[in-house]
């Protein structure tokens, strides 16, 4: 089972904007509504930010969202803050696991 | 508010088998809408996950076909928690592992991480 591709890295000023995406196939991110994204700061465990695609877990701030076009999925933070500096993952159900795929993950700087 | 703490020794010598116990509190495991799983995260590997136990009417188990043959997730329905054993360790199975509770396509709530380094 092959990761799901995202950019290594993506940075901002505070208060601006930054999308980060992730493509996969028809097997798992274009097949289904259940993409979900996790930040991850340094040696912490992931946090759930969003789930089956563009819900937000109760405590999550509305500045994260997320969307889906065919096989990529996008988290979009808006209003950059200093504390949004960590990793972030996708993650998506996969017709050939009982378990989600993951992505490669992608470093948030703010500048 | 649901809580995971892992537990289980950091070190295990190659060929011997990995095991860590995640205990659940604000939950159960015999809950019938909830699954728990292991992940492991590694440098080489990213986030992988390993499998899962789950209850509905009766205990159900899945594993990732990369480990299918060497691990083991039970149910401990007497402590409310739940193990990993993966036998046969190489070096390539150093990674901090993660437990985690899912009752969607997604994981809700996570462990804190165990790092378990695999040398003799």
């Amino acid at each position: 089972q092959s990761a799901l591709t995202q950019p290594a890295s993506v940075s901002g000023s505070p208060g601006q904007s930054i999308t980060i995406s992730c493509t996969g196939t028809s097997s798992d991110v274009g097949g289904y509504n259940y993409v979900s994204w996790y930040q991850q700061h340094p040696g912490k465990a992931p946090k759930l930010m969003i789930y089956d695609v563009s819900n937000r877990p109760s405590g999550v701030s509305n500045r994260f969202s997320g969307s889906k076009s065919g096989n990529t999925a996008s988290l979009t933070i808006s209003g950059l803050q200093a504390e949004d500096e960590a990793d972030y993952y996708c993650s998506s159900y996969t017709s050939s696991s009982q378990g989600n795929v993951f992505g490669t993950g992608t470093k948030v700087t703010v500048l | 508010q649901v809580q995971l703490q892992q537990s289980g020794p950091g070190l295990v010598k190659p060929s011997q088998t990995l095991s860590l116990t995640c205990a659940i509190s604000g939950d159960s495991v015999s809950s019938n809408s909830a699954a728990w799983n292991w992940i492991r995260q590694s440098p080489s590997r990213g986030l992988e996950w390993l499998g899962r136990t789950y209850y509905r009417s009766k205990w159900y188990n899945d594993y990732a076909v990369s480990v299918k043959s060497r691990i083991t997730i039970n149910p401990d329905t007497s402590k409310n928690q739940f193990s990993l054993q993966l036998n046969s360790v190489t070096p390539e199975d150093t990674a901090v592992y993660y437990c985690a509770r899912s009752s969607g396509y997604y994981y809700e709530d996570w462990g804190q991480g165990t790092l378990v380094t695999v040398s003799s």
